[in-house]
């Protein structure tokens, strides 16, 4: 089974700073996606990033960056200029390829809640 | 862009009875929907996933006759609560990949908190 590991339960950072959030994951498929999730107070799920395992340049969306580590099934988060309304939990999220049963059903990690400081 | 409405956002109901959350995409057509529940503090955790046409696929541990599902459309999917219990209350939240474009992302909906008294 796929399991997704978010190491770090807390982190926080001045505002204007970079903070790096880290994510691990295990599965022995060789298609798959992996995302950023973010949750804010409203709880509402939103999708910060995505990255397709068979891509090897790292996915990029404005200020946030991954740094993807296939091999090492390593997939952390760089949230750059970090502004106030970055505080939120952040999720790393699992899923394989669609094209196989229940390729869109998601796993997640334990979440990052993330701090800024003004 | 695509929108998934959940409803209620929030509801507290007596111990024993049921409660009904639904989830609708507004403009997209979704075979496939799947339920969230959410533990304060933690993680989300895959309750079932949604089939319209067919019954739903539970996830281990979660028992069937409690959360019932039905996806009466190819834009609804309801989530009922049966006989709920304290222990019941959460957050639970759905998600809806759209069928087309084929390789979209699910759209999540916006949760229900539920308060079993």
């Amino acid at each position: 089974a796929q399991t997704v590991t978010q190491s770090q339960p807390e982190m926080s950072v001045q505002e204007a700073e970079t903070v790096t959030l880290s994510c691990t994951y295990d599965t022995s498929e060789s298609d798959y996606y992996l995302f950023w999730y973010k949750q804010p107070p409203s709880r509402q799920m939103i999708l910060v990033i995505r990255q397709e395992a068979y891509k090897q340049q790292n996915a990029t969306e404005n200020r946030f960056s991954v740094n993807f580590q296939k091999a090492a099934k390593s997939f952390s988060l760089k949230i750059s200029d970090s502004q106030l309304g970055d505080a939120a939990m952040y999720f790393c999220a699992y899923r394989i390829s669609l094209f196989k049963a229940a390729g869109n059903k998601l796993t997640f990690g334990g979440g990052t809640r993330v701090l800024v400081k003004p | 862009g695509a929108v998934v409405s959940q409803h209620p956002s929030w509801v507290i109901c007596k111990s024993g009875t049921s409660v009904k959350i639904e989830c609708r995409s507004l403009d997209f057509q979704a075979t496939t929907m799947f339920w969230y529940r959410q533990f304060p503090k933690q993680s989300l955790m895959l309750m079932a996933t949604s089939n319209e046409g067919s019954k739903a696929t539970y996830e281990q541990g979660v028992e069937k006759d409690k959360f019932l599902i039905n996806h009466a459309s190819l834009t609804l999917s309801t989530l009922t609560v049966t006989s709920a219990h304290p222990e019941d209350s959460s957050f639970y939240i759905c998600s809806a990949p759209p069928d087309r474009p084929m390789n979209t992302e699910a759209f999540f909906g916006q949760g229900t908190r539920l308060t079993v008294v």
